[in-house]
């Protein structure tokens, strides 16, 4: 079945930009995503980019897709305390159920 | 706030025993997803309702069943629960002809 991996943990300080990463297995995963999880909280659906771009931006979020080397991943510039939680990269194959990564914890600094 | 709601917030339960949790879909969205989350198997799909017709099972136990009523709300109902079910359940919802799913504040449940 689809593999996503992500690394466990990334800090970074304040006013730097993030980049978080992922990569998949499943070269048939049509639709990428990027969701953002706070303590106690529910999944929030930040982005997400469909397999035939290469790119996607939208305000501080930036999504860079990789296709040959199944490789996701999401630039945060300007990172702010704010920005601090687990951020998921998850992808769909057939049917729209989603395969989730492990979560990149993001730890801003100041 | 996603428009998915989900009741109760925390559950906290017994071995042995079954609950059911609930989940509201945004309005309008016919497709509703069951997902578990616990430390040890991370986030995972249990199962996909679409109108009230099961469309997609996942990692679901069979102790676990699902259903989607008329009004498009859906329970997940656990029974026989072991100390390992112990996890964050979210459902999330989705509009037809959209690929973006969102998702409830799931519901947290303890096995005790």
């Amino acid at each position: 079945g689809e593999d996503v991996e992500q690394s466990l943990f990334l800090s970074v300080r304040e006013g730097d930009s993030s980049v978080i990463n992922c990569t998949y297995t499943d070269s048939s995963s049509t639709y990428l995503y990027w969701y953002k999880q706070e303590p106690g909280a529910g999944l929030q659906l930040l982005t997400y980019i469909f397999s035939n771009m290469d790119m996607k931006q939208d305000q501080r979020l930036t999504v860079l897709l990789n296709k040959k080397d199944k490789h996701l991943s999401l630039r945060i510039a300007d990172t702010q305390t704010g920005d601090s939680a687990i951020y998921f990269c998850a992808v769909t194959g057939g049917g729209n159920k989603l395969t989730f990564g492990t979560g990149t914890q993001l730890k801003v600094e100041l | 706030d996603s428009g998915v709601t989900q009741t109760p917030k925390h559950l906290i339960t017994a071995t042995g025993q079954r609950v059911t949790l609930r989940c509201s879909p945004r309005s309008g969205d016919l497709s509703v997803y069951w997902y578990q989350q616990s430390l040890d198997q991370g986030l995972q799909f249990l199962i996909q309702y679409y109108n009230g017709e099961e469309r997609a099972k996942g990692n679901i136990l069979e102790r676990f069943s699902a259903q989607q009523f008329p009004d498009l709300h859906s329970e997940l109902n656990l029974s026989s629960l072991e100390l390992g079910d112990s996890a964050l359940y979210f459902c999330a919802s989705r509009r037809e002809g959209s690929y973006e799913q969102y998702f409830g504040p799931g519901t947290r449940l303890t096995v005790t």
